[in-house]
């Protein structure tokens, strides 16, 4: 069974762009959860998505958004991007939703230059 | 919220030889402690998990220990191999309906020399 699949892998951004991130899930899983993971502060929980629904959001700012659609597939955005948002995202999905039985994918790298 | 200290940050060892991880967490209303290995360019994989109602689960050379008066718990690999090197991760979450984030550790670099 195919796992968590995130696109693209590698991503490098230039101050103020925006930039977009694709997941998808195992197939069957119906939420999506986004983490930020850098050297100085670890992994970091963005949010997470169940059934198109945001359930719960971590300290980031509004910058940082994310959607969900039908098919469970998420997206998560960044806005006006500034150079600490370099970091690796990854995205973890679970069938019932909850951060019980998370499958995380590779990650995108992002640089912001 | 919740806090999650985890020690050491780097640790070597011997082919061989056991391994111990260390996490204290903060929230008593933590349940669910996972812990996850992640290996160079990839995400971190679950390898066990433990919940608040057991006090030790095991699994062939990986065992996690949980004591909830003191708020710690533990990870322990035996007969370590070279391929258990990796950052090891400590994690922890409350159940609580939608409150399901996971809290991590800082990591510990595990190497195990020949």
């Amino acid at each position: 069974k195919a796992g968590v699949t995130q696109t693209p892998r590698y991503l490098i951004k230039t101050r103020g762009q925006q930039v977009t991130l694709s997941c998808s899930p195992i197939s069957g899983h119906r939420s999506v959860s986004w983490y930020q993971q850098t050297p100085g502060q670890g992994l970091q929980f963005l949010f997470e998505y169940f059934s198109e629904t945001q359930r719960n959001k971590g300290n980031f700012p509004g910058r940082f958004s994310g959607r969900q659609f039908s098919n469970s597939r998420s997206e998560m955005n960044v806005s006006t991007l500034e150079l600490g948002d370099s970091a690796l995202y990854l995205c973890a999905s679970s069938p019932e939703g909850g951060s019980r039985g998370y499958t995380f994918g590779s990650g995108t790298r992002l640089t912001v230059v | 919220g919740e806090n999650v200290e985890q020690h050491p940050s780097t640790l070597s060892v011997q082919e061989g030889d056991s391994a111990v991880i260390k996490c204290t967490y903060s929230d008593s209303a933590s349940n669910y402690f996972p812990w996850y290995k992640q290996e160079l360019g990839k995400g971190p994989q679950l390898i066990i998990d433990i919940r608040s109602n057991v006090g030790e689960k095991k699994d062939q050379r990986i065992a996690v220990t949980l004591n909830k008066t003191a708020k710690h718990f533990s990870l322990h690999i035996t007969e370590t191999q070279p391929e258990d090197s990796a950052v090891y991760f400590c994690a922890a979450s409350p159940n609580t309906g939608t409150a399901s984030k996971l809290t991590f550790g800082t990591g510990t670099r595990l190497q195990v020399t020949l």
